[in-house]
Parts: structure tokens; C-alpha cells; sequence
């Protein structure tokens, strides 16, 4: 499979604790975003690296989240202190940007997150 | 800055029949793509139109581009009951998604 792998697929966790989301983008994709998605709307910009740098991040991104693509491959979200706010489907997705010029980008098939 | 905005917010038709759904944007673009989402899973690239172009085809799938009216319009023609999903736009610009056009295709 060589598309965007996102980990793990389903995550309960109860109100205070930590989790960490890991996505493997497709290979040779230089850019990687994260979103967050709520039942009925549209999925929400969290972040975005382009190789290791992490270029934009969201005023919706508290600082009780934080990403990571420490190599310019796979990438974490930590969500501390996890709040019932905080349930979501988090997406990962990647892309190919050469020149500056936007390509298509493939997304991961989420990562529920359940906060009790 | 939110750029893909779609409309309707939702749509309801009978198999057979073709849908249209329209998404407006802010700013100028390099290119506007759309993309389908089933319940529960990730988003799936349809098309890609560049801002040099006006019409692109994709089997049942037309879509069409206005940048005077900083507008693009999904068509899917001949729905089959499997093309229920929600459907969603992005400029290549910033990558940010409205809230979607929920279609429901009835058999």
C-alpha cells in the first residue's frame, strides 16, 4: 500500500491523558498537513510542514497540541491533556509541491479520537 | 483564511439525475481541486482545474472554473446511488475546506 497510513485508526482515552497520532505521508511527498474533522463539517486546517519545517499552524491549534515531522517523513500530533473538545477525526494528508505550485493532495483515512 | 466555500449544503436527488454543486473562493488561485468524502473515511481527489482552464471532464464528473467570479461548479452527471458522499473544494493556495455539499443519491 502506498498511500497515506495513519496511526492508530481508533483511539478511546479518557479527559487529561495524552495521545499521539503517527502518519506515514507517500513516499518522496515533501509536504504533509493535518486536520481535524467533527461529524457534519468540513476538515479543519491544523498544520502543515513542508519537509521537516512546519510552515503554518492554526490559531485553532492550542498549545496543548503539538506536530512534529522530525525527518521530513512521518509526522506525530500529540494532543496533551486531552479535553471532550478534543473528539474528532484528526486527517493527515501529503502531497508533491514543486516550484511552489500546488499539487493534488492524498489524505490518510483518519484517526478517530474519543475523549471520556 | 477559509477559501473553499460549497453550496448547496446539502442536495437531494433521484439515481438517474445529474448534480450540480458550486464552490466560491476569495482570492486568486493556481488551481482548485474537489474532492469526495464517504462517511467515516478520508477524503478522495476528484479533479484538479488549473486557473488557465475553464472545463475539465473526468468520466461523469464536469467541472468548470470562473475566475472573474472566483467560482467552480461540480456536475455529476447520471448520479448512481453509490455517488452519496460529501463533496468538497480547495484552492491550492491555502488548502482549507468548507463545509461541504452533503449529496444523497436515492436508488
Amino acid at each position: 500500500d502506498t498511500g497515506v497510513s495513519q496511526n492508530p485508526r481508533h483511539k478511546i482515552t479518557k479527559r487529561g491523558q495524552n495521545v499521539t497520532f503517527r502518519c506515514d505521508p507517500i513516499s518522496e511527498h515533501n509536504r504533509l498537513y493535518w486536520y481535524r474533522q467533527t461529524l457534519g463539517q468540513g476538515p479543519e486546517f491544523l498544520t502543515y510542514f513542508q519537509n521537516e519545517a512546519q510552515l503554518e499552524k492554526s490559531r485553532l491549534l492550542s498549545d496543548r497540541f503539538s506536530a512534529e515531522r522530525p525527518k521530513g517523513s512521518f509526522s506525530t500530533l500529540e494532543i496533551q491533556r486531552t479535553e471532550q473538545g478534543d473528539s474528532a477525526m484528526y486527517l493527515c494528508a501529503s502531497s508533491l509541491v514543486l516550484g511552489g505550485t500546488g499539487n493534488t493532495i492524498y489524505f490518510g483515512e483518519g484517526s478517530w479520537l474519543t475523549v471520556v | 483564511s477559509q477559501q473553499g466555500e460549497e453550496d448547496p449544503q446539502a442536495l437531494s436527488i433521484q439515481e438517474g439525475e445529474n448534480a450540480t454543486m458550486n464552490c466560491s473562493y476569495k482570492t486568486s488561485i493556481n488551481n482548485l481541486q474537489w474532492y469526495r468524502q464517504n462517511s467515516g473515511r478520508g477524503l478522495v481527489h476528484l479533479i484538479l482545474i488549473r486557473s488557465n482552464e475553464r472545463e475539465k471532464h473526468s468520466g461523469r464528473l464536469r467541472v468548470t472554473l470562473d475566475t472573474s467570479k472566483k467560482s467552480s461548479s461540480l456536475l455529476i452527471t447520471a448520479s448512481r446511488a453509490a455517488d452519496t458522499a460529501s463533496y468538497f473544494c480547495a484552492t491550492s493556495n491555502d488548502m482549507r475546506f468548507g463545509a461541504g455539499t452533503r449529496l444523497t443519491v436515492k436508488p
